[in-house]
């Protein structure tokens, strides 16, 4: 059984101020990880995966996340974020041969001005 | 372009009462349907699962039920409804060649 933890429930930042949000998981065998980005009373929209290759993988607007096999992370960051980026991240994974994703719990990101 | 449309975007319904919602996907042949569940405040819980017409997985038991009576449309459903079923259901289609889950805006549920 694949488990997400996101350790943080809520994480705050001024505009221009970098972010790392937390994500490890824990499962055995071949899987697809990915980050997914709700604004409020929205549904949920993809920002990036990885699967083999270079560990740090790029997504939409500016986000980046890093894979590591010895901590079992994929961590999500961005270099600068922006207010427009306060919202709700979610980590998941998928076994490469699955068809359940399961999601982490969520990190409410908030950015003041 | 594929899109995802939900319908009704918020329901009000009374604890006992039916429901059913909806979900059509256009621009995409025999895709993969999902059925998210949503507590406020909460993570997603994968409810079912869909690889073709009339074929219907349950991942978690939650007195709901769904249906694939077309290719492109994914239906949720109970006779009787919960407080517990109140929530936000979304549901979404994968493109397997990119891994990447295309999510619906989603449906309010209140039960009162």
């Amino acid at each position: 059984t694949q488990t997400v933890s996101q350790s943080d429930a809520h994480v705050t930042v001024f505009e221009g101020d970098s972010v790392e949000l937390r994500c490890n998981y824990s499962y055995g065998g071949s899987i697809y990880l990915s980050w997914y980005i709700q604004h409020h009373g929205h549904g949920l929209q993809f920002l990036l995966k990885y699967y083999s290759g270079n560990p740090v993988v790029q997504g939409v607007n500016g986000f980046e996340a890093e894979f590591s096999k010895s901590d079992s992370s994929f961590h999500l960051r961005k270099a600068s974020v922006h207010w427009s980026d306060s919202a709700v991240y979610f980590c998941a994974v998928r076994p490469s041969s699955g068809q359940k994703l399961v999601f982490g719990q969520g990190t409410i990101l908030k950015v003041y001005l | 372009a594929q899109t995802i449309h939900q319908w009704p975007v918020a329901e009000i319904k009374a604890v006992g009462s039916p429901l059913s919602l909806g979900c059509t996907i256009k621009g995409k042949s025999s895709p993969n349907l999902y059925w998210y569940w949503q507590a406020t405040g909460g993570t997603l819980q994968q409810l079912f699962y869909s690889i073709t017409v009339g074929q219907v997985e349950s991942v978690v038991q939650l007195n709901l039920s769904a249906s694939r009576p077309k290719d492109d449309q994914f239906i949720l459903s109970t006779e009787k409804l919960l407080l517990s079923h109140s929530g936000f259901y979304l549901c979404a289609w994968i493109d397997s060649s990119q891994n990447t889950l295309y999510f619906g805006a989603g449906t309010r549920l209140s039960v009162l």
